[in-house]
């Protein structure tokens, strides 16, 4: 079993829909927790990041940590074209990351 | 600034050649990365430094020799690389090493070994 699971999708979603993007995680050592987008052919750029359980607001994103079901997610508001890109969530071991499969989003003009 | 640059951006070269991938950082931060990218996969962790110390290496095989000459310069040698080592090379870095948690990558060194 990986330690951090995401589901690779694509997620194809008309222009202007909620995105719902999700990974679970078993370690429960992992204190931090990232999400970065990644376009095609470029480098990951971070979105968010978040420590504690709870929500965590920036423009039309919002993370959300649940440590005790070992759940974060990250919602997109009214989403774009542009937002099509993969999304990737990573997690804080010690002084690495870990990061998830990646989850490929794709918005319908 | 959150800027990581990395040059060249495209690099083709024989499996005999000598390259260098350069990554540069102006924001003071004292932990720095590479990592290896495939098609459709997430990035792969290679070599840590740490205050301009190898910290990790993730049993990386020595054709790839990373130098970290200053706090804000990252290397990475390539020698007698092999195809299957074509990828997205991705340099990253932190503020500190413990828990990165701010951890900004650059746009990445595409690399083809012929």
């Amino acid at each position: 079993q990986k330690e951090v699971e995401q589901d690779p999708g694509p997620l194809s979603v008309p222009e202007g829909a909620i995105v719902s993007l999700n990974c679970t995680y078993s370690n429960s050592a992992f204190q931090y927790f990232m999400w970065y987008r990644q376009y095609s052919r470029k480098g990951p750029e971070l979105l968010m990041y978040t420590y504690s359980s709870g929500n965590k607001e920036d423009g039309r994103f919002t993370a959300q940590v649940d440590k005790s079901s070992k759940y974060i997610s990250l919602f997109i508001r009214d989403s774009q074209p542009s937002d099509s890109a993969t999304y990737l969530c990573a997690m804080t071991a010690g002084n690495k990351l870990v990061f998830g499969a990646g989850t490929i989003l794709r918005v319908k003009s | 600034d959150t800027e990581v640059t990395q040059t060249p951006k495209h690099l083709v070269m024989g499996m005999t050649n000598k390259k260098s991938l350069k990554c540069e950082q102006h924001m003071g931060h004292r932990a720095m990365y590479w990592y290896k990218q495939k098609a459709k996969k997430p990035p792969e962790l290679m070599f840590v430094y740490s205050y301009e110390k190898l910290s990790i290496n993730e049993s990386v095989p020595s054709r790839f020799s990373p130098e970290c000459p200053n706090s804000s310069l990252l290397n990475l040698h390539l020698h007698a690389l092999q195809p299957e080592d074509s990828a997205l090379y991705l340099c990253a870095s932190s503020v500190q090493g413990g828990q990165p948690r701010e951890q900004y990558f650059g746009p990445g060194t595409r690399l083809t070994v012929t």
